[in-house]
């Protein structure tokens, strides 16, 4: 069975402390790695999608790269309106099913 | 990305009433939408994929008789919930392909609340 885990849990970061948030992978057959940002009470937000090891994919602050077991969101010099949850999901076999993680929710302050 | 919307945003209702659920595709044609369901703290789960113009295949635990999905049209899919009990009370997010048929973009969402 698919597994996507998340960490950690929550994160708290002074506003221009920089982090990375990690997402490991138990799949059979990988085709996908996603990473969504999801703000309370709305849908999942696009961000990145990763196809395979080595691969990376910058916008704004926000850096994520692919490994075989893992990925990671690395966040630079955050600003207060990066706080949300962030979601990596994974698609394997057909059909574009995605197993998502539950999260890491990340709160940066003044 | 793709423009989805959900109406309504927020529902309550009483127990044993069906509530609709409408996911719009506003910019493009979606031949395939999927629903998923986020209760508190916990992942988005795969309820449903919505195929337009044929039955709607259920994952493993997801009673088709209990959430009935109607994908009539390439920018509308909904999702029924019928004889909702409070158990039914979700967060529910539909999201649809586009382009290259590998990013699923999602909508706003749908709180709903079983009284």
């Amino acid at each position: 069975e698919d597994q996507v885990t998340q960490s950690p849990e929550a994160l708290r970061l002074q506003e221009g402390e920089s982090s990375s948030l990690n997402c490991s992978y138990t799949v059979s057959g990988l085709r996908g790695l996603f990473w969504y940002r999801q703000d309370p009470g709305k849908g999942p937000e696009f961000l990145f999608t990763l196809y395979s090891a080595g691969e990376e994919k910058e916008k704004e602050r926000l850096k994520a790269t692919l490994t075989k077991k893992e990925s990671f969101l690395h966040i630079t010099a955050p600003k207060p309106e990066d706080s949300a949850t962030y979601l990596c999901a994974s698609e394997t076999g057909g059909g574009n099913k995605l197993t998502f993680g539950t999260g890491t929710q990340l709160k940066v302050e003044l | 990305g793709a423009v989805v919307s959900q109406h309504p945003s927020r529902v309550i209702c009483k127990s044993g009433t069906s509530v609709k659920i409408e996911c719009r595709s506003l910019d493009f044609q979606a031949t395939t939408m999927f629903w998923y369901r986020q209760f508190p703290k916990q992942s988005l789960m795969l309820m449903a994929t919505s195929n337009e113009g044929s039955k709607a295949t259920y994952e493993q635990g997801v009673e088709k008789d209990k959430f009935l999905i109607n994908h009539a049209s390439l920018t509308l899919s909904t999702l029924t919930v019928t004889s909702a009990h409070p158990e039914d009370s979700s967060f529910y997010i539909c999201s649809l392909l586009q382009g290259d048929g590998d990013t699923q973009y999602f909508g706003p969402g749908t709180r709903l609340t079983v009284l």
